[in-house]
């Protein structure tokens, strides 16, 4: 089916693991978005792609590394997690009239 | 670094009351957009506002961006409980250079409804 995955959707994982959340979209939208969502803080963007091998930090980068060796896919790879990287993550596409796509998100709980 | 500020929180209403949330930028934007996320979900694209001073409408909902291109607000009118979630307002930096697609959310309006 089109659309933008997200994978897994839940996630518990031990402080100072790596993790990697993945992102899968049809569309084969040039410009990706990792966000991070938490109460009071909105959406957050961690990194972005605006096409396969060219990433860019976002807002809060700091924990987190991307790639983007295929278009279609845009994983989140938290090095050595932390308490505070618990959170709801979502991924985005940019369609070609500037929406932005959002899959249904991944919720990490680092213990 | 560019903010976007958005009040309230939180507002609950009686259905059938009217709703509105507001949204500010501390520099001028090239355009504003806003989003629903239903409890649960992920944000949903609404609408995008470009022009300084437009006005648009979708159904009960009506949108303004500000003359200056710095705010912006959501009118809900006769609220129903399908309204129920959070709404985003996320503003794009003037066009050009490294900022293309990249939005700067606010801290969203969680709206309920009791009916």
């Amino acid at each position: 089916d089109a659309g933008i995955t997200q994978s897994p959707r839940y996630k518990i994982t031990e402080t100072g693991r790596q993790v990697t959340l993945m992102c899968h979209q049809t569309w084969s939208h040039s410009y990706m978005f990792w966000y991070r969502q938490d109460l009071g803080h909105g959406l957050r963007l961690i990194y972005y792609s605006a096409a396969a091998d060219i990433t860019d930090k976002g807002e809060v980068p700091d924990g987190y590394v991307v790639s983007r060796s295929k278009t279609e896919n845009f994983p989140l790879t938290l090095e050595s997690a932390t308490r505070s990287q618990t959170s709801v993550y979502f991924c985005a596409s940019l369609s070609s009239g500037n929406e932005q796509y959002f899959g249904p998100g991944t919720r990490l709980t680092v213990t | 670094g560019q903010q976007v500020m958005q009040i309230p929180q939180y507002q609950h209403v009686q259905e059938g009351e009217d709703f509105t949330t507001y949204c500010n930028s501390s520099t001028t934007l090239s355009n504003i957009q806003w989003y629903k996320q239903r409890p649960g979900g992920h944000p949903v694209f609404l609408i995008q506002l470009v022009k300084s001073g437009e006005v648009k409408k979708q159904k009960r909902l009506t949108f303004q961006f500000g003359e200056a291109k710095k705010n912006s607000s959501l009118h809900i009118t006769a609220t129903q409980t399908t309204d129920v979630g959070t709404y985003f307002c996320a503003g794009s930096p003037r066009a050009g250079g490294t900022s293309y697609g990249k939005l700067t959310f606010g801290q969203g309006t969680i709206l309920t409804v009791h009916p």
